[in-house]
């Protein structure tokens, strides 16, 4: 019953190095997406997915790349960090149309902090 | 431009007493329109949604939203809060601009419950 898995929970970066989150699920959801939450800011959308080899950008992409090779798996890479990316980052994913439009369900959490 | 404001920062509630969860949208179209809980070092989960029909939308553990067009307004309620339903909750809208599970989060309210 695992759901939405995200690795790591936490990390540490220093300025510049690079890194990928991982999520995946088991639900054989089509839609995937990947957050991010600051105080007062509350969840700003990065990057989402419709389907295996379908990625877009969302409100905040910059700093960040995706890729959907499978159904289950949505990694999210930061190519050289930067303390602005200091977060927590979230993964949700969803069947995809009908009925259940817009009910995410989200991983746990990574809390990343670059120093 | 699509939003979602969540005017409190905090809601402090007696338990027993009733509770209300401000939210105010702007969006093109019609809305669709969330609430979700977060409890303490966790993902979002899912309460409730609204998307055609009644104006009161019942969801998961009593808790209960009702739309007003007039208003732009989906405020979260239940009638007698618990110590337990102390947490996150946010407010979202779909992104019509996007795909279907394209959500635009509120900041977030805090509910604090006291015994």
């Amino acid at each position: 019953n695992a759901g939405v898995t995200q690795t790591p929970k936490f990390q540490v970066l220093k300025t510049g190095q690079s890194m990928t989150l991982q999520c995946a699920q088991d639900m054989n959801h089509e839609y995937m997406s990947w957050y991010r939450q600051d105080p007062g800011m509350g969840l700003r959308l990065i990057h989402y997915s419709v389907g295996a080899g379908i990625t877009d950008q969302g409100e905040v992409p910059n700093g960040y790349n995706v890729s959907r090779s499978t159904t289950e798996d949505f990694p999210l890479r930061l190519l050289s960090a930067a303390p602005s990316q200091t977060s927590v980052y979230f993964c949700a994913s969803n069947s995809g149309q009908g009925a259940s439009v817009g009910e995410l369900f989200f991983g746990e959490g990574s809390r990343l902090t670059v120093l | 431009a699509q939003s979602v404001a969540q005017p409190e920062d905090q809601v402090n509630v007696a338990e027993g007493n009733p509770l209300t969860v401000k939210c105010t949208y702007s969006v093109s179209g019609n809305p669709y329109l969330f609430w979700y809980v977060q409890y303490p070092n966790r993902g979002l989960q899912f309460l409730l949604k609204y998307i055609t029909g009644d104006n009161l939308v019942k969801g998961s553990y009593g808790f209960e939203a009702e739309f007003n067009k007039s208003q732009t307004s989906f405020h979260l309620k239940k009638p007698s809060a618990l110590v337990s339903d102390s947490a996150l909750y946010f407010c979202a809208v779909r992104d019509n601009s996007g795909g279907y599970n394209k959500l635009i989060f509120g900041a977030g309210t805090r509910l604090a419950v006291h015994p």
